[in-house]
């Protein structure tokens, strides 16, 4: 059974200051991962999908890496700003096409 | 198409009670999935359909839980007798068939607050 992790669950950082999201998942028998944003009482927005082939996907200030080896993604925003402020939730998708999700990182940029 | 919509977007009801959701998933997706969030968590699976059957369904859906997508195209998830700890946000999100290209589109999710 797929379980997928992020540490730390709660993170602040001034502003300008680049994030660092860590996501580890025990099957690495993934078709993609997929990194998500939500905002307090809204829904999921996706921010970016790796798939199983890929080492890295990039979007403007966001960059995720994909180790499938080691079990781990990782999310980087650069230059963070206030607007940045959400919690970034990452959901493997495997066999059986669900997407198993970490318990998310909540994060706070302070201006 | 605006994306995956989500009625109503907020529901207050009383233990005991039923209460039925409704998701319009992006059209030209034919997979459709439910998941319940509770505050502080990520996501859980509840049950997902191709087109109108219902292919697999989570141990978290009790049989006070049924969801239906007739015709393929939008979808309910009715909870009978309701209780508090049903309280949650419920997600749906639909996709493609396909294995590493395809990701999710969720919609703005119900949150449901059993009183």
């Amino acid at each position: 059974k797929q379980e997928v992790t992020q540490i730390p669950a709660a993170l602040s950082v001034p502003e300008g200051e680049n994030l660092v999201l860590n996501c580890s998942f025990t099957d690495s028998a993934i078709y993609n991962l997929q990194w998500f944003r939500q905002d307090p009482g809204k829904g999921l927005t996706s921010l970016l999908l790796i798939q199983s082939s890929q080492r890295e996907q990039t979007s403007g200030r966001l960059n995720a890496s994909l180790d499938k080896s080691s079990g781990r993604s990782t999310l980087y925003i650069a230059a963070s700003q206030p607007g940045d402020s959400a919690t970034y939730l990452c959901a493997a998708k495997a066999a059986g096409n669900k997407l198993t999700f970490g318990g998310g990182t909540r994060v706070l940029v302070k201006p | 198409d605006t994306g995956v919509s989500q009625n109503p977007r907020h529901k207050i009801t009383k233990r005991g009670q039923n209460v039925t959701f409704r998701c319009d998933p992006i059209s030209e997706h034919n997979r459709l999935y439910w998941y319940r969030q509770t505050l502080g968590q990520g996501p859980e699976f509840l049950t997902y359909f191709q087109n109108e059957a219902q292919l697999e369904k989570s141990r978290l859906l009790s049989d006070r839980f049924s969801a239906e997508r007739p015709k393929g195209s939008f979808s309910t998830l009715e909870i009978q007798r309701t209780e508090q700890g049903d309280s949650a946000m419920y997600l749906c999100a639909s996709s493609f068939t396909g294995g590493e290209s395809y990701g999710y589109t969720f919609g703005s999710g119900t949150r449901l607050t059993v009183v």
